[in-house]
């Protein structure tokens, strides 16, 4: 198993700024995601974290309103610029280790982001 | 378009009955469903994965159902406890992504 870590747990932000959440995992992992979730819905897929390289954007995410970064196999940022109230929401990563499609997904505690 | 569909709706249950959770999905062909546990103010935690060619997976107190003609999942705890109250959520595993529904949320009530 894997446990992840994220850094903030929560904040509250001024539209127009920038902030970077941090996804930290205590072991190697094959694929890391970025997910946001509003209250009462469902995960939203923003990203897969590749290691060394571009992330790969879903469609309505684009790297230049959420850059991310994976560097090594235990850790990725993601940077959630120029922000807006109508990015308030949690943020999620996660990890799968293995072989993607027979393992579990871990998840971290997710990052409370409060944009007035 | 493609969709996940889980009961938006409370699920409320005596303790001791078993919980059945529903999660229908269209115009996907996903080779694996898996189910997670959230709690308020947490991250999703996995509890089962089944695959397209299994019917049924047990764990414990857990089993799931899978219906690739109905395209549909079934997910049941058994004697179930207060414990036990949480959102419960699917994700189907299509191309290398995971797709989730909304999630169910359970009370048990003692």
């Amino acid at each position: 198993s894997a446990v992840i870590s994220q850094k903030p747990s929560r904040d509250i932000c001024q539209r127009g700024t920038s902030l970077t959440i941090q996804c930290q995992v205590d072991s190697q992992v094959t694929m890391m995601f970025w997910y946001r979730q509003q209250p009462g819905q469902s995960l939203t897929l923003i990203a897969t974290a590749n290691q060394g390289s571009e992330a790969t954007y879903e469609s309505g995410f684009v790297i230049d309103k959420f850059p991310i970064s994976r560097p090594n196999l235990t850790f990725s940022t993601l940077t959630v610029s120029n922000m807006s109230p109508e990015d308030s929401s949690i943020y999620l990563c996660s990890g799968t280790s293995g072989s993607i499609a027979a393992d579990t997904q871990y998840f971290g505690p997710g990052t409370r982001l409060t944009v007035l | 378009s493609q969709k996940i569909e889980q009961n938006s709706e409370a699920l409320n249950i005596q303790e001791g009955k078993t919980a059945t959770l529903t999660c229908n999905y269209t115009n996907y062909s996903p080779a694996y469903l898996q189910w997670y546990r959230q709690d308020p103010g947490r991250g999703p935690v996995f509890l089962l994965l089944i695959r397209e060619n299994e019917k049924e997976k047990r764990k414990e107190r857990l089993k799931v159902t899978f219906d690739t003609t109905l395209k549909q999942s079934l997910f049941h705890i058994t004697a179930s406890q207060p414990a036990d109250s949480a959102t419960y959520l699917c994700a189907l595993y299509n191309f290398n992504k995971f797709y989730f529904g909304s999630g169910t949320k359970l009370n048990v009530k003692p």
